[in-house]
């Protein structure tokens, strides 16, 4: 079965430092992993994908994430965060011949500090 | 349209009312998928479509639920004699062809139902 751990509920940073948001993922085969944002009161909105192509994959906004199988991670990072960056985020695997079904991980709420 | 539309964007109904959730999805999607997304809870899967017919209904939480879809287009989620547990936010997305793992669902802005 396909399943993600975000390591995290809640992260705190201030403007301007990097942001590492943690994701593990569990799966019997290459999985497909992506990472959505949710804003207060608006909908979900694809960050990134990862689909067996390139490990490092960079998404909107300077958001990037590296796929490392030998530690089954997807961290999202982000070399400097700004205060528009703060939200809910979720780190998903795609379950294979399921209709693309998406599972999601419980979702890491940012805040970004003046 | 030009994304994903819900109505009613919020919902508050007495425990025991039947309650019907819609969502249109973007034109020419043949994928619509429902999620529910609960306090503390993360987003739960729901159902899928593909066109018309329902492949996977494993999320459904009881008998109490039940979608449908017509035409390829809208789908209603149907909640009947709701509890109070039932109170999330419900949200629908759509896609191109299900099953492409793409993973680029187009997500609605949610319907918050909160039952009394």
């Amino acid at each position: 079965a396909q399943s993600v751990t975000q390591l995290d509920s809640h992260v705190s940073v201030s403007e301007g430092t990097p942001v590492l948001l943690r994701c593990n993922y569990s799966s019997s085969y290459s999985p497909s992993l992506f990472w959505y944002v949710q804003h207060p009161n608006k909908g979900l909105q694809l960050l990134l994908k990862y689909t067996s192509a390139a490990t490092l994959v960079k998404g909107i906004n300077g958001f990037e994430a590296e796929f490392k199988k030998s530690e089954t991670s997807f961290h999202l990072t982000k070399p400097s965060a700004h205060m528009s960056d703060a939200a809910e985020y979720f780190c998903v695997v795609s379950v294979r011949d399921q209709g693309g079904k998406l599972i999601f991980g419980q979702g890491t709420e940012l805040s970004v500090k003046p | 349209g030009a994304g994903v539309s819900q109505s009613p964007s919020n919902k508050v109904t007495e425990k025991g009312k039947d309650v019907e959730l819609r969502c249109d999805p973007i034109s020419g999607h043949t994928a619509l998928y429902w999620y529910r997304q609960s306090l503390g809870q993360g987003l739960e899967f729901l159902i899928y479509f593909q066109g018309n017919s329902a492949p996977d209904k494993s999320g459904l939480p009881s008998d109490r639920f039940s979608a449908e879809r017509t035409g390829g287009s809208v789908s209603t989620l149907t909640i009947q004699r709701t509890q109070q547990e039932d109170s999330a936010v419900y949200l629908c997305a759509s896609s191109l062809i299900a099953g492409m793992n793409t993973g680029e669902l187009f997500f609605g802005e949610g319907s918050r139902l909160t039952v009394l």
